[in-house]
């Protein structure tokens, strides 16, 4: 089946890391991505993983895989109040023509 | 550069209306997808077109049609709008087939 579980909320103070679980179902996916949705705005991709990679870090970003357990997670370092958005994990679908999203993680940061 | 543009940005309808949207694609991307996304979920995918064909198809009813014109922007019509319709529309355009996604604004629809 298809299906992208991601927990809806995430509140941290300024400054702290904030971590964003997502999990998947879709073994054979070969991409998974994070995108961010600010307030009355399209998607933005913030960054991505190849699956046979375990970890990718790119500034603030840490992306961490564990395929075994089909578990993926975004950590954000020095979380600063622009960081409030939503959060999307997704994978890309076997065929390659359609990305599957999670429900969102809403992530609050409080000053 | 322009990003994926897509117009109307906002629109009301009634039940039983017809709504065309459209959308233009970052330069050199010849796919192009769409998605709704209803208030508090993820973007549900729509269609994807690449090179002016239909390459997928989710789980929406046949009132949802697209189609891709060769500039490469594209247009998602839907008939016989229901109140469920009321969402989000957003359109996504990528260089090949693959799901690295650059997003326009979206296009919002209230349906009454």
């Amino acid at each position: 089946g298809e299906d992208v579980e991601q927990s809806l909320f995430l509140s941290v103070r300024e400054g702290d890391s904030s971590v964003i679980n997502c999990t998947y179902t879709d073994s054979s996916s070969t991409y998974l991505y994070w995108y961010k949705q600010e307030p009355g705005a399209g998607l933005q991709l913030l960054t991505y993983i190849f699956s046979n990679m375990d970890m990718k870090q790119d500034q603030r970003l840490t992306v961490l895989l564990n395929k075994k357990d089909k578990h993926l997670s975004l950590r954000i370092a020095d979380t600063q109040t622009g960081d409030s958005a939503i959060y999307f994990c997704a994978e890309i679908y076997t065929g390659g023509f359609k990305t599957i999203f999670g429900a969102g993680t809403r992530l609050f940061v409080k000053a | 550069d322009a990003g994926v543009t897509q117009s109307p940005t906002h629109l009301i309808k009634t039940r039983g209306q017809h709504v065309t949207l459209r959308c233009s694609p970052i330069s050199g991307h010849k796919s192009v997808s769409w998605y709704q996304q209803v208030l508090g979920q993820g973007p549900q995918f729509i269609f994807q077109y690449y090179e002016k064909e239909e390459r997928g198809r989710g789980n929406f009813p046949d009132r949802f049609s697209a189609r891709q014109f060769p500039n490469y922007s594209s247009e998602l019509n839907v008939n016989a709008l229901l109140l469920g319709d009321s969402a989000l529309y957003l359109c996504a355009s990528s260089k090949g087939n693959t799901g690295e996604l650059f997003f326009g604004e979206g296009s919002r629809l209230t349906v009454l």
